[in-house]
């Protein structure tokens, strides 16, 4: 099976636009999750979409928000941009069924903000 | 606030050495404890992961020690190659597909 896809790899923005950030599950995985690495806090939970629902959510401002499609795939929009939002953007694909569903990561996006 | 603490930071172990990851949590709801490994430029892969109602699980060169009643886990590399030299995540997870990961430790194995 083909992994987790994310596009872009990589993506430079300025303060005060929006991004989109795309992901394609590994397929027959119907859960994707993003998350947000820094150096600095290092990897946290973002938010959680199984059958185009939100199903979770992290502490992270109202900039930050997602979809998901009835093919799974999900995008990640994040507005107004500011420079903490510099990081490598992480989307993993889980075959929930009943319990606790292994996650796998995609390669991620790398954005930056200037 | 960090629910799952790792250590040590960084560890620089000899080949054929054994490397050591420690991490203690504090949320008793977590019933699922992975480990992931990370190369530069790359995603977290999962290594190997274990759910409270096992002392330890073995796969390959990799074991993870579960202890429930100190809220600890550690994860044991054998045989340490170079070629296992990369940043290694502990997380946790008690509320869906949430995951909360230590902080990391960076492993270099020294030829």
């Amino acid at each position: 099976k083909a992994g987790v896809t994310q596009t872009p790899r990589y993506l430079i923005k300025t303060r005060g636009q929006q991004v989109t950030l795309s992901c394609s599950p590994i397929s027959g995985h119907r859960s994707v999750s993003w998350y947000q690495q820094t150096p600095g806090q290092g990897l946290q939970f973002l938010f959680e979409y199984f059958s185009e629902t939100q199903r979770n959510k992290g502490n992270f401002p109202g900039r930050f928000s997602g979809r998901q499609f009835s093919n799974s795939r999900s995008e990640m929009n994040v507005s107004t941009l500011e420079l903490g939002d510099s990081a490598l953007y992480l989307c993993a694909s889980s075959s929930w069924t009943a319990d606790r569903g292994e996650q796998y990561f995609g390669p991620g996006t790398r954005l930056t903000v200037t | 606030q960090q629910q799952v603490k790792q250590s040590p930071q960084s560890l620089i172990v000899q080949k054929g050495g054994i490397s050591i990851i420690n991490c203690a949590y504090e949320n008793t709801a977590f019933d699922y404890f992975p480990w992931y490994q990370q190369f530069p430029g790359k995603g977290p892969a999962l290594l190997i992961a274990i759910r409270p109602d096992v002392s330890e699980k073995k796969e390959g060169r990799f074991t993870i020690s579960f202890n429930k009643s100190a809220k600890q886990f550690s994860l044991h590399i054998m045989d340490s190659q170079p070629g296992d030299s990369a940043t290694y995540f502990c997380a946790a997870s008690g509320d869906g597909n949430k995951l909360v990961f230590g902080a990391g430790t960076i492993l270099r194995v020294k030829s």
